[in-house]
């Protein structure tokens, strides 16, 4: 079974500019979470989606959004990106909510 | 969630048993004690969970206090493989949802 993909691997933006980052879960995997985690915070929890809708929200500005499609699939979206979001995003899937996890590689962004 | 407190590294030498310890004082009774372990520039990958009573799956053992505050995560035969961070995870299984509040963890650095 394929593990969580996520894409792109790599990503290069400027100040103020938007990315739109996403995320495959398991094959099955209804749950889906999204961290970032940078050598300053580590890794912190931005959100969770399950059935298409948000369950759970971390502390970030509005500028970080996201949103899962009826196939499990989910995108994240950061705003008028500022240099403090380089970051190595993670995205996680598991069967339900309570359950264990599974990270995808990440995307590592870099904000210049 | 409780908070839970590790030593931010440990070495081991390949071959032998690696245990990492996890103090978590002001657990809960509804709260599960879960291990992480993150490989250099890799995602977390789930090691084993478990409420109250010793938990050992084909990665790892888990150790868990009778009263609950402290475990201690074994991993039988360290190899240069195993060298990563190891966190340690307080949370409930149900109602929390797939929040996971990520500590500094350990550094566990396995040696010739």
């Amino acid at each position: 079974k394929a593990g969580v993909t996520q894409t792109p691997r790599y990503l290069i933006k400027t100040r103020g500019q938007q990315v739109t980052l996403s995320c495959s879960p398991i094959s099955g995997h209804r749950s889906v979470s999204w961290y970032q985690q940078t050598p300053g915070q580590g890794l912190q929890f931005l959100f969770e989606y399950f059935s298409e809708t948000q369950r759970n929200k971390g502390n970030f500005p509005g500028r970080f959004s996201g949103r899962q499609f009826s196939n499990s699939r989910s995108e994240m979206n950061v705003s008028t990106l500022e240099l403090g979001d380089s970051a190595l995003y993670l995205c996680a899937s598991s069967l339900g909510r309570g359950l264990e996890q599974y990270f995808g590689p990440g995307t590592r962004l870099t904000v210049t | 969630d409780a908070k839970t407190t590790q030593p931010p590294s440990m070495d081991c030498a390949e071959g032998r048993a690696a245990n990492l310890p996890c103090n978590h004082s002001t657990i809960s009774g509804n709260e599960y004690v879960y291990w992480y372990r993150q490989i250099h520039s890799q995602g977390p990958q789930y090691i084993i969970h478990g409420l109250k009573n010793n938990e050992t799956n084909e990665m790892a053992s888990l150790i868990i206090t009778e009263d609950r505050k402290s475990s201690t995560l074994i991993l039988p035969h360290a190899t240069l493989r195993d060298t990563a961070v190891y966190y340690c995870i307080v949370k409930r299984l149900t109602g929390g949802g797939n929040k996971l509040t990520f500590g500094t963890g350990t550094q566990l650095k396995v040696e010739l």
